[in-house]
């Protein structure tokens, strides 16, 4: 069963960093790329950033681009978002997604439960 | 303010057919395959239809996902209670070389 779980949520105060985690299984992590989606309380889905299976290849939403930076751990089955200099905006629920198939960024067939990022002073 | 399109809300009684649009441009919807979410109330979305017009396993043949020029829809036939969701499509946009999504259909069963 391919499970999803992100960690690494909390209050964050504008400019401050965090660190998602979220940790894969039941499936070849090595294999797949993954990438991280927001949902703003109240609103619709926002695509943050995907990485390619090698970690050679990383892409950003505009919003985020020169701030947040994706990676993953193939040897933990676990990827990552670093998230500097943060803002109110970026206050959200952050999930996990794996891409369904191999060699491809997109579509995601699984996600994460969600981790909640909050942007405050 | 997204790229894609999407009509807010939708109803429907139970049993009754509700078709969804998205409507984007020709660096999104006009050149790349289309993608459908589900998203039902406090939960993570779900993957609803692919490549356009393809059905996960698992998802049930009630849901129909077409695409015509820089527009796309989702129909839902034979409406269920356990449809009421937001739905959401997605596209890769070239121009911004990012994935999109559509700014969501609440879709209420009478």
């Amino acid at each position: 069963e391919v499970q999803l779980l992100e960690s690494g949520g909390g209050l964050a105060q504008p400019g401050g960093s965090l660190r998602l985690s979220c940790a894969a299984s039941g499936f070849a992590f090595n294999s797949y790329a993954m990438n991280w989606v927001r949902q703003a309380p109240g609103k619709g889905l926002e695509w943050v950033s995907g990485i390619s299976v090698s970690n050679g290849d990383t892409f950003y939403a505009d919003s985020v681009k020169g701030r947040f930076t994706i990676s993953r751990d193939n040897s933990k089955n676990t990827l990552y978002l670093q998230m500097n200099s943060l803002r109110a905006e970026d206050t959200a629920v952050y999930y996990c997604a794996k891409a369904h198939s191999s060699g491809y960024l997109i579509p995601f067939d699984y996600w994460g439960q969600g981790t909640l990022v909050t942007v405050s002073s | 303010q997204s790229v894609l399109t999407q009509t807010p809300s939708a109803s429907g009684t139970p049993g009754q057919r509700v078709t969804i649009s998205c409507s984007g441009s020709s660096s999104n919807i006009g050149s790349n395959t289309v993608n459908w979410y589900q998203q039902l109330p406090g939960t993570a979305p779900k993957f609803l239809i692919y490549y356009n017009n393809q059905r996960p396993s698992g998802v049930p043949d009630r849901f129909s996902g077409s695409k015509s020029g820089t527009s796309a829809s989702l129909a839902i036939s034979g409406l269920q209670s356990e449809d009421e969701a937001d739905y959401y499509c997605a596209v890769w946009d070239d121009s911004l070389n990012g994935y999109v999504f559509g700014t969501g259909t609440k879709v209420t069963v009478l």
